[in-house]
């Protein structure tokens, strides 16, 4: 009965890998969001997402695309990965953008 | 910008002691401020929602005050135990939308048993 649930938890892959990270969550919540932390363990937000609109942070590189079959949903796609791409990435679910974040455990990925 | 400081990094305290933990933001104008606590190898956890109109919330042997003029909020922990080890991180919202949530570093707590 995991509220926000990703697979997989940890992902080692070689640099110009294509790999995937998958979430759902079972709050009913309409919002989703995908978080990157880095070995500083500082949060970044990456994308949100609430079945209408899909907001990016501008910083984000265009190999990184958020896939949301439903609004259960919200996959992480990313294209050549970089070394600098290792990290633990977060998904989060919310209803509406300003109530309390709920977060998945983590995706720690690994790119060699 | 808004800035999210939380001081000190880290902390260690004996069992059973009470304790406070700091956060610090640059602009007054928020939303809300939300406290979390992140477990080695785990996501976040929150703790504590304060709306912009709010002073304080408690829940348990937590409480956490926002003082919007001064940019500051605490979390007081009443009779710290050894599994409240964790890292503890504020997020401040400025706006709707995922972009205008700020989050500080952390402090991560230890309790010595």
């Amino acid at each position: 009965d995991t509220a926000v649930s990703q697979t997989p938890k940890y992902l080692v892959t070689q640099m110009g890998n294509d790999k995937s990270i998958k979430c759902e969550q079972n709050l009913g919540h309409d919002t989703m969001y995908w978080y990157k932390q880095d070995s500083k363990k500082f949060l970044k937000i990456m994308f949100s997402y609430n079945n209408k609109e899909l907001i990016i942070n501008e910083t984000v590189p265009n190999r990184f695309s958020p896939k949301s079959p439903d609004k259960a949903h919200l996959n992480l796609h990313i294209n050549s990965l970089e070394l600098g791409d290792s990290a633990v990435y977060f998904c989060a679910s919310s209803q509406g953008s300003r109530e309390k974040l709920f977060f998945g455990s983590g995706t720690q990925l690994s790119v060699l | 910008k808004q800035e999210v400081t939380q001081i000190p990094a880290a902390l260690s305290v004996p069992e059973g002691e009470n304790l406070v933990l700091n956060c610090s933001f640059t602009d007054s104008a928020i939303y809300n401020l939300q406290w979390f606590r992140q477990d080695p190898g785990k996501g976040l956890t929150s703790l504590l929602l304060i709306q912009s109109s709010q002073r304080e919330q408690t829940s348990g042997r937590l409480n956490a005050s926002l003082d919007k003029s001064s940019g500051r909020s605490t979390l007081y922990i009443a009779a710290s135990q050894p599994g409240d080890s964790a890292t503890y991180l504020c997020a401040v919202r400025i706006g709707t939308g995922a972009n205008n949530l700020f989050f500080g570093t952390g402090t991560r707590l230890t309790v010595i048993p």
